[in-house]
């Protein structure tokens, strides 16, 4: 089974506050991505990676930056916490290949609560 | 652009009553993969089902299926006979390969189901 995992379930930081938040998967997928997810807007990509490495920006970037120094673990900073990131934030992982090519698995999420 | 459109926001039924969630979607591809995910209140969003989109076959799953219907753009989900263990939010998702080799996602709104006991 794939398993990707979030350092928190649950964050509260202050306003200003660098945050980071880590996921890991332990399938070896190539391409791995951070959404957020708000109420009545469904899930929003952030960033995503395709390799170690590389980052692409997706739908909303501002505010948020990325890295990805090994396959399996994907970091999502936030360099000075705003109220308005306060979040349900959601990895996922995939792979380009094989018979589940293109799934997105996800993580158990981290609800990020800014203050 | 790809777009995915869940329009039932929120739908109550009543436990062993069957309901459709519905998913409307728009693509220029022709090679795009469809998804279904459920998200409980947990917040885990559990991966359901992927349809090629060269698979017009409809599937079964125990009490779930899904209906895709290429003519109409369409990729509905029906759970037969309802329990409150049911109760979720839905995510339609539609995928379509990128020029730089992923596949780009994109998710509905989500539909939320409240089965009531």
């Amino acid at each position: 089974d794939v398993k990707v995992t979030q350092s928190s379930r649950y964050l509260v930081k202050r306003t200003g506050e660098k945050v980071f938040l880590e996921c890991v998967q332990d399938m070896d997928h190539e391409n791995m991505f951070w959404y957020r997810q708000d109420p009545g807007l469904g899930l929003r990509l952030i960033y995503f990676s395709y390799d170690v490495k590389m980052k692409e920006k997706g739908d909303i970037p501002e505010g948020y930056s990325v890295s990805r120094e090994k396959k399996e673990r994907f970091s999502l900073i936030l360099e000075s916490a705003s109220t308005n990131q306060t979040s349900m934030y959601l990895c996922a992982s995939s792979t380009r290949s094989g018979r589940v090519r293109g799934t997105q698995y996800f993580g158990p999420g981290t609800r990020l609560l800014v203050l | 652009a790809q777009k995915v459109t869940q329009a039932q926001t929120e739908i109550s039924v009543v436990e062993k009553e069957d309901v459709t969630l519905d998913c409307v979607y728009e693509t220029r591809d022709t090679t795009y993969y469809l998804f279904w995910y459920k998200q409980p209140p947990s917040g885990e969003l559990v991966f359901l089902i992927r349809r090629n989109s060269f698979d017009e076959q409809n599937e079964i799953s125990g009490r779930y299926s899904w209906n895709f219907q290429k003519s109409t753009s369409s990729f509905n989900f029906t759970i037969t006979a309802s329990q409150v263990v049911d109760s979720a939010v839905y995510f339609c998702a539609l995928s379509e390969l990128h020029s730089g080799g992923y596949q780009k996602v994109t998710f509905g709104t989500g539909t939320k189901l409240q089965v009531i006991p």
